[in-house]
C-alpha cells in the first residue's frame, strides 16, 4: 500500500524555537514535495527533493531527503509567526504513473 | 499571470443536484488533476488527465466524471450530489515525466462546495 505519514499532525510552538516535521513513506519514491497551505488558501510549493541526501533551504525552512530510510524532514529554525500554516509532504512512488500521494498535513501554530 | 483558475469559488447544492466545476490553466502544461481536501486527510486524487484526450481514475473517483475539453481546460462534474461530497476541491496542473521531475504541481484557489 502506498502511504505517506506525517508527524506531528499538530504543532504549537513559540517564536524563536526550532522544530522538525517528519514525513515517512511506505515504498521506493521517485521524488518528494513539500507544500505550504495558509487557512482558506491554495497550496504553495516549497521544495522538490529528487535524490538521496538532497537538502534545500529557503529562509528559516530546510528540507532533506533520506531515500534509504524513506524519510524527509522539514526543519524550522528560529520560528516566526509568519510561518504559521499547514505543511504537506507529497510523494511520487515508482510505478504510480506520477500520481502524488499526500500526507495528512502538519498544522503549525507559532505563538509570539 | 493567472496560473490555474477555478470557478466557482463557493457553491451550495441540494442533495441530488448536479454541477460542473471548471478549471483552466495558462502554463501550457500537459497534465491536469482534480483533488478533494477534507479535514485531517490531506489531498485525495479524484481524476487526472496525463495529456489532452486522456483521463484516468484516481483514488476516489466514485460519484464524479471529468472532461478534458482541450489542453487548457479540465472540468469535474457531480451528476447527483451527495452530502459526502461536501469538500474543498482543488485543480492542479503540471508536466509529467522524468525530464520535469524538478517541477511541482501548481494549484488553483479551490472551490468550496457544500451539499445539504
Amino acid at each position: 500500500e502506498l502511504k505517506v505519514e506525517q508527524n506531528p499532525l499538530f504543532l504549537s510552538m513559540q517564536e524563536g524555537k526550532n522544530y522538525t516535521i517528519y514525513c515517512n513513506y511506505s515504498t521506493t519514491s521517485d521524488r518528494l514535495y513539500w507544500y505550504r497551505q495558509d487557512p482558506g488558501k491554495s497550496l504553495e510549493s516549497l521544495f522538490v527533493l529528487l535524490s538521496n541526501g538532497a537538502v534545500k533551504q529557503e529562509g528559516r525552512l530546510m528540507a532533506s531527503l533520506d531515500t534509504k530510510a524513506r524519510l524527509s524532514t522539514l526543519h524550522i529554525t528560529a520560528a516566526v509567526h509568519d510561518l504559521s500554516a499547514t505543511y504537506f509532504c507529497a510523494v511520487v512512488f515508482m510505478d504510480s504513473n506520477y500520481q502524488l500521494i499526500w500526507g495528512a498535513g502538519t498544522k503549525l501554530i507559532i505563538k509570539p | 499571470n493567472a496560473g490555474v483558475t477555478q470557478t466557482p469559488k463557493f457553491q451550495v447544492l441540494k442533495t441530488g443536484q448536479s454541477m460542473t466545476l471548471q478549471c483552466a490553466q495558462d502554463m501550457n502544461h500537459n497534465s491536469m488533476y482534480w483533488y478533494r481536501q477534507d479535514p485531517g486527510m490531506g489531498l485525495r486524487l479524484i481524476y487526472y488527465s496525463a495529456s489532452e484526450g486522456t483521463t484516468d481514475k484516481g483514488e476516489v473517483p466514485n460519484g464524479y466524471n471529468v472532461s478534458r475539453l482541450n489542453k487548457r481546460e479540465f472540468s469535474l462534474r457531480l451528476e447527483s450530489a451527495a452530502p459526502s461530497q461536501t469538500s474543498v476541491y482543488f485543480c492542479a496542473s503540471s508536466e509529467l515525466g522524468r525530464a520535469y521531475s524538478n517541477q511541482p504541481q501548481h494549484f488553483g484557489d479551490g472551490t468550496r462546495l457544500s451539499i445539504l
